[in-house]
Formats: structure tokens, sequence, C-alpha cells
């Protein structure tokens, strides 16, 4: 069972404006969220990351909200930039400290 | 070091030969974790060490598969008489504490089963 989905394969978006990536959970015992971004042929690297006791993390250009009620979260990243382009998987801890992933979203920012 | 180092890269084997696959963890991180991605974008959790102690090895294939963290040297992930199935790229990740949670992952082995 997914218990945690990116229902959007990819995204298209314009160099300098606002990139939405989203993500669903199912499983209420998560406590800690994470999102990574990824390149062909290397390790995924991490970026922001949220516990389940906050609703709003910010760092630099990245922003990760987390709607609890909704099961929901995403990542907004204002203004894209071309080397942005990646693709950004969600994660989620489950107790002892394993991540269940997103199956990911191709992010392509065009210059 | 400060990144996750794993080696090798590439490593080719035939079906039934044994695989051994290595990961240097950031040092001063106390978990060391290792993640199977078989097809493109898939991330399976295969096993968790607490230092040289396994955290959690839900995932662990059993009959084929086993893992070792030992002091003082690199984490190892080992597959004995690989299967076509096994095909895939390995990341090692490592993390500093439970209270840190975030994971910081290696470049990755891809492993080719012909």
């Amino acid at each position: 069972d997914q218990q945690v989905k990116q229902n959007s394969p990819s995204l298209s978006v314009q160099e300098g404006r606002i990139s939405i990536l989203n993500c669903d959970y199912t499983n209420s015992m998560f406590d800690y969220f994470l999102w990574y971004k990824k390149y062909p042929a290397e390790g995924p690297t991490f970026l922001i990351s949220i516990s389940s006791i906050k609703d709003k993390n910010e760092d630099g250009r990245f922003t990760v909200f987390l709607n609890k009620s909704a099961k929901h979260l995403s990542l907004h990243i204002v203004p894209s930039q071309p080397g942005d382009s990646a693709v950004y998987f969600c994660a989620a801890e489950v107790r002892g400290n394993k991540l269940v992933f997103g199956a990911g979203t191709i992010l392509r920012v065009k210059s | 070091g400060e990144e996750v180092a794993q080696t090798p890269k590439h490593l080719v084997r035939g079906e039934g030969q044994k695989a051994k696959l290595y990961c240097a963890p950031i040092k001063g991180h106390s978990y060391v974790f290792w993640y199977q991605q078989v097809l493109k974008n898939e991330f399976k959790f295969l096993i968790s060490f607490q230092n040289e102690n396994v955290f959690d090895e839900t995932g662990m294939p059993k009959e084929r598969f086993s893992a070792k963290c030992l002091p003082n040297s690199p984490c190892s992930l080992e597959i004995q008489a690989t299967k076509l199935e096994d095909s895939a790229v390995y990341f090692c990740a490592s993390s500093q504490s439970n209270s840190r949670k975030e994971q910081y992952f290696g470049p990755g082995t891809r492993l080719t089963v012909t």
C-alpha cells in the first residue's frame, strides 16, 4: 500500500515563478516529513523537513507546509530557477527512523 | 568524512554470483540505512543500524541479503546468489541521531545482474 503519494508525475514552471509540489499521506503515525531533490545518477539531496507539530518551515527559497487534518504537505520554491530542475521526493518518517518515499515529481523549470 | 561514501559505483554480476556493497557514513552519524531503488523512482527500505547494532531489518529479504556495520569498518550489504530482480541502485544513508532525523544519502551503487 502506498502510504506516501505524489500524484503529479511532472510539473513545468517558468523561471522566476513559484513551483508547488504536493504530497499526500495516509499514515497518521508519521511524525516527520522531508523533501529530497534528486539529479540523475546521484543520491537524493536533503532539502527541507518539518515536524508534525508544526505547519510551516522555511529555508531560503524553500517552504514546506503541512496540513495534518488533510494529511497533505506541499513544497513551495520561489523564485524557481533552472537549476531546480530535478526529481523531488516527499518522504515520511516511521518509528525507527526509516523513510517511506513517494514516487517523485519531475520538476522542469524553463528559462 | 563530510559525505556518505559508497563503493563501488557500478557492479555487474552473473545470476547466482555474490555481490557486496560498501558504505562509509558521515563521521559522527550513529544511524545507517540501506534503500533499494528498483524501478525508476521507487525507494524500498531494507535495513537500518544504530552504530553496529541492527535497528530495523523489516525490509530485508531474509534468505539472500545480509548487512553489517562493524566498528572502524565501512558498513556492507551482501547479496548471496543474486537474481535478475536484484538489479537496482542501492543507496546508503546516515543520520546523526534519533532527534536529528534528516538522512543524508550517498551516490548509490548500481547493481546489474545478468
